[in-house]
């Protein structure tokens, strides 16, 4: 299967700390999507870092890309309780379609 | 002031019954899919359509069919529901095709079948 895993499952952190989650995949990419998703809501659409690019800001959102290692970073700095939310990367292969991870549900806690 | 809207949100019903569920997205969107989430929230492609044109058909069963009347619109009619239907679907659209850049998603639609 070409979806991705992501790790960990499940994060709990304190409110302040810094989130990481990881994504590694199988076949080379075009892009990789990372989106969150809040419960009982649609998945909503974070980052894209293409196959050349290595790293990728957006706002308190730190992405890393290393296609070497096929695998990615999404970095959540100074985490506040509203960013907790399952994460899901999301690679491109081709222009058809994208292959969904497994996702890591994060926790905040106040 | 939705961009992808879908009904209806939930939706029980029972084996054997045939139903549907409706996209539509304001953002004038060229291409728009269908997705089901299992309850392990693993997110699984099932159709695309680009310009009302099906790209996409992840051997979904043929109970499961959808229809793009213009390019604003994708629609899912399921035949014959069966227990293993039961699922969140989600409606999502993208300005071009889906490996290029980013999709917006609806806010899906919890099917139970009993």
């Amino acid at each position: 299967s070409q979806q991705g895993e992501e790790d960990p499952q499940a994060l709990s952190i304190q409110e302040g700390e810094n989130a990481t989650m990881n994504c590694s995949y199988k076949t080379s990419i075009n892009n990789l999507q990372w989106y969150r998703q809040n419960s009982g809501r649609g998945l909503v659409h974070l980052i894209l870092i293409r196959s050349n690019e290595r790293e990728k800001h957006s706002g308190r959102l730190r992405v890393t890309l290393d296609t070497s290692k096929k695998s990615s970073s999404l970095l959540i700095t100074a985490s506040r309780a509203a960013d907790t939310a399952s994460y899901f990367c999301a690679t491109a292969h081709n222009t058809d379609k994208l292959i969904f991870g497994t996702g890591t549900r994060l926790q905040v806690f106040p | 002031d939705t961009a992808v809207s879908q009904t209806p949100k939930y939706l029980v019903t029972q084996m054997g019954n045939d139903k549907s569920i409706k996209c539509e997205q304001n953002l004038g969107h060229d291409t728009m899919y269908w997705y089901k989430q299992d309850s392990k929230k693993f997110l699984k492609i099932m159709f695309s359509y680009n310009n009302k044109e099906l790209i996409i058909n992840e051997t979904v069963p043929n109970r499961f069919s959808p229809k793009s009347p213009d390019k604003a619109h994708l629609n899912l009619h399921i035949n014959s529901l069966e227990l293993g239907d039961s699922a969140v679907y989600f409606c999502a659209s993208s300005q071009t095709l889906a490996g290029v850049g980013e999709q917006y998603f609806g806010p899906g639609t919890r099917l139970t079948v009993t």
